[in-house]
């Protein structure tokens, strides 16, 4: 069973250039996370989606970050005109979605780096 | 708002038991889940609980009390791939709330 896919595993930007992180949830999963990982510290949430819908954004910067979940493909975290505060692991994680509380499965996250 | 606290870091011997606490605040809660993340890596799930108690998983157990908003996770006869930080996470409103990580180094 494929886990959470994340491309690409390391991705380098110089400031003003946009970033593209990608992720496939695991099979039969419907709901995707994104957080944001500073080194030494905690997992920050960003973002929950479904197919086609933002169910909370309320983790996301105001500007230049965006994220989508179309019915067909990975969801795409987008953050443009970059600066050197992005630079951060990002985790997408993926979950069934039923009602109950359930595990999220994590993908191996994208090292982002802004020169 | 949210608040989910750890201790920073613990040392424990190879062999031994150790415990790693959880205290939480959150204005919604459908579960505690515990974490493993070795440096560099994902975060692996390890235990959860939804009711209070102990939930026993081998080596790994994991404590909950709703009342006092306190958890904890109990890894015993430690090995070096212990190694790792354990992140402690709060499922509240569509959503998890992590704490910041414990660091545990385990020493032969």
């Amino acid at each position: 069973n494929a886990g959470v896919m994340q491309n690409p595993r390391h991705l380098v930007r110089r400031r003003g250039q946009e970033a593209r992180l990608r992720c496939s949830p695991m099979k039969g999963h419907s709901h995707v996370y994104w957080y944001r990982q500073l080194p030494e510290e905690g997992l920050k949430f960003m973002v929950y989606l479904q197919k086609e819908n933002i169910i909370d954004e309320s983790g996301m910067p105001k500007e230049r970050f965006s994220a989508e979940f179309p019915k067909e493909g990975p969801s795409i975290l987008r953050i443009q005109q970059v600066v050197r505060g992005d630079s951060a692991a990002y985790f997408c994680a993926s979950s069934p979605g039923t009602a109950s509380a359930q595990p999220q499965h994590f993908g191996d996250g994208t090292r982002l780096s802004i020169l | 708002g949210q608040n989910i606290d750890q201790p920073t870091e613990m040392t424990a011997t190879e062999g031994a038991i150790v415990q790693i606490n959880c205290t939480y605040q959150t204005s919604g809660f459908n579960g505690l889940f515990w974490y493993q993340q070795h440096a560099g890596e994902a975060p692996t799930f390890l235990s959860y609980n939804v009711l209070d108690g102990l939930e026993e998983k081998g080596r790994f157990s994991s404590f909950l009390s709703r009342s006092k908003g306190y958890s904890y996770l109990l890894l015993k006869e430690l090995q070096m791939k212990d190694s790792a930080s354990y992140l402690c996470a709060v499922w509240g409103f569509n959503k998890f709330y992590f704490g910041s990580g414990t660091k545990l180094n385990v020493k032969p």
